[in-house]
């Protein structure tokens, strides 16, 4: 399975944009690229995924790179309920399965 | 987004004994279904795969005798921790996907305690 590489903490400003990386070298032509978090004693929450274009929701906005081997996770306006784990994670194109790493843990000061 | 609810959110048993977590999508159709368990500070392991009306597909490593697995409605999956161990103590995590969509959509989890 292809593999991400996430830095194990990131700390943001309220109110400021937080980006978050990820590497994905190994990544093939199909495989989706998904971002989870999780707060603490809580399931995942869904926050975007793409194949190749940018794409932006209510929540965040996701920039993957031309070559596809890295992504950002960019939360425009970080507030102290996005404090939380955010997972990077390839889904194969032909497989339902989402395999964590270790993620990014953020911490958000007011 | 969809909502996942889970069944108990907590449980504490006893040893030998077996428990039963209850899985339910509450405003979607889960065609698959997916079990997860979260050991403290760790990240989650995904424990099998099931798709409704079939047997589950478990990971390497995880026993499927010992947890079992049922998938008998496009909303509702069980998993039931039989012959529990305090090894077994974890936060077992459920999520469900409908037919093609990428995203899936994941419950608040149950934290299980065997004494």
């Amino acid at each position: 399975d292809a593999k991400t590489t996430q830095p194990n903490s990131m700390e943001s400003n309220e109110e400021e944009p937080v980006h978050l990386p990820c590497n994905h070298s190994t990544i093939s032509g199909t495989d989706y690229i998904h971002w989870y978090r999780q707060l603490p004693s809580q399931g995942p929450e869904y926050v975007i995924h793409g194949l190749t274009s940018n794409v932006n929701n209510r929540m965040a906005s996701l920039a993957i790179a031309e070559d596809r081997k890295s992504s950002t996770l960019i939360l425009h306006r970080a507030t102290l309920r996005d404090a939380a784990v955010y997972y990077c994670i390839l889904q194969l194109y032909n497989n339902n399965d989402m395999r964590f790493g270790a993620g990014t843990r953020l911490t958000v000061k007011p | 987004g969809a909502v996942v609810s889970q069944h108990p959110s907590w449980v504490i048993c006893k040893s030998g004994t077996s428990v039963k977590i209850e899985c339910r999508s509450l405003d979607f159709q889960a065609t698959t279904m997916f079990w997860y368990r979260q050991f403290p500070k760790q990240s989650l392991m995904l424990m099998a795969t099931s798709n409704e009306g079939s047997k589950a597909t478990y990971e390497q490593g995880v026993e499927k005798d010992k947890f079992l697995i049922n998938h008998a409605s496009l909303t509702l999956s069980t998993l039931t921790v039989t012959s529990a161990h305090p090894e077994d103590s974890s936060f077992y995590i459920c999520s469900g996907k409908a037919g093609a969509v990428r995203e899936q959509y994941f419950g608040p989890g149950t934290r299980l305690t065997v004494t």
